[in-house]
């Protein structure tokens, strides 16, 4: 069965400091690997995106990386803002089929 | 401006009286589908459609019906709603195996 776990389910940090959200996945075969941010009580909103070729991929403080091999993702969110507070989802594609990570839910702290 | 629009944002209704949440996206996406989030788990499909008249179900299908009568219109349909449908509803579109385009969501509670 395909699935995709995430960890931690939550996280505390203090603003300005460095995260990184795991990613581990079953899913086969491999098509794209998407990163969404929720914010609380809003829909989900593409990060980015990682495909098999892929290893790392920047979006201004947002990088995630990719191992094929192992089936693992990361993010990693540098200097973290009040705004980075909300949860965010790692969703595997196969095909036409999605799978969805559980989510971490990230608190940034003043 | 590209949206994916769902009525209503928030309900409160009985066990037993039927309701349709509708969802619209304005981007021509063929792709579209119904997920519903609880407190401490992940977002799950409900069902999903991958062109008009085309629809299959999801992870959690059960108390629900969709149709697809035309592209940009995906309405979920509860024809019994019971308390353990309590949920907040997301609805999506994409172009094929493109990124997710989500509706703001609609909490429903159901008495």
């Amino acid at each position: 069965k395909n699935q995709v776990e995430q960890s931690p389910q939550s996280l505390i940090i203090l603003e300005g400091k460095n995260c990184t959200l795991q990613c581990n996945y079953t899913v086969s075969p491999f098509s794209n690997l998407r990163w969404y941010k929720q914010d609380t009580g809003r829909g989900p909103v593409s990060l980015t995106i990682m495909t098999f070729s892929e290893n790392t991929k920047s979006n201004g403080r947002y990088t995630a990386t990719l191992d094929a091999d192992t089936k693992q993702s990361s993010l990693h969110i540098t200097a973290s803002q009040l705004s980075d507070s909300a949860s965010y989802i790692c969703v595997v594609r196969s095909g036409n089929m999605l799978t969805f990570g559980g989510g971490t839910r990230l608190m940034v702290k003043p | 401006e590209a949206q994916v629009t769902q009525n209503p944002r928030y309900l409160i209704t009985v066990t037993g009286k039927k309701l349709t949440v509708t969802c619209s996206q304005n981007m021509n996406h063929e792709y579209m589908s119904w997920y519903r989030q609880d407190p401490g788990l992940g977002l799950r499909q409900i069902y999903y459609s991958m062109n008009v008249e085309v629809t299959d179900k999801g992870d959690v299908p059960e108390g629900y019906k969709v149709s697809r009568k035309e592209k940009r219109n995906f309405p979920l349909i509860l024809e019994s709603p019971s308390p353990n449908q309590t949920s907040l509803y997301f609805c999506a579109s994409s172009w094929g195996g493109g990124e997710l385009f989500f509706g703001e969501g609609s909490r429903l509670t159901v008495l």
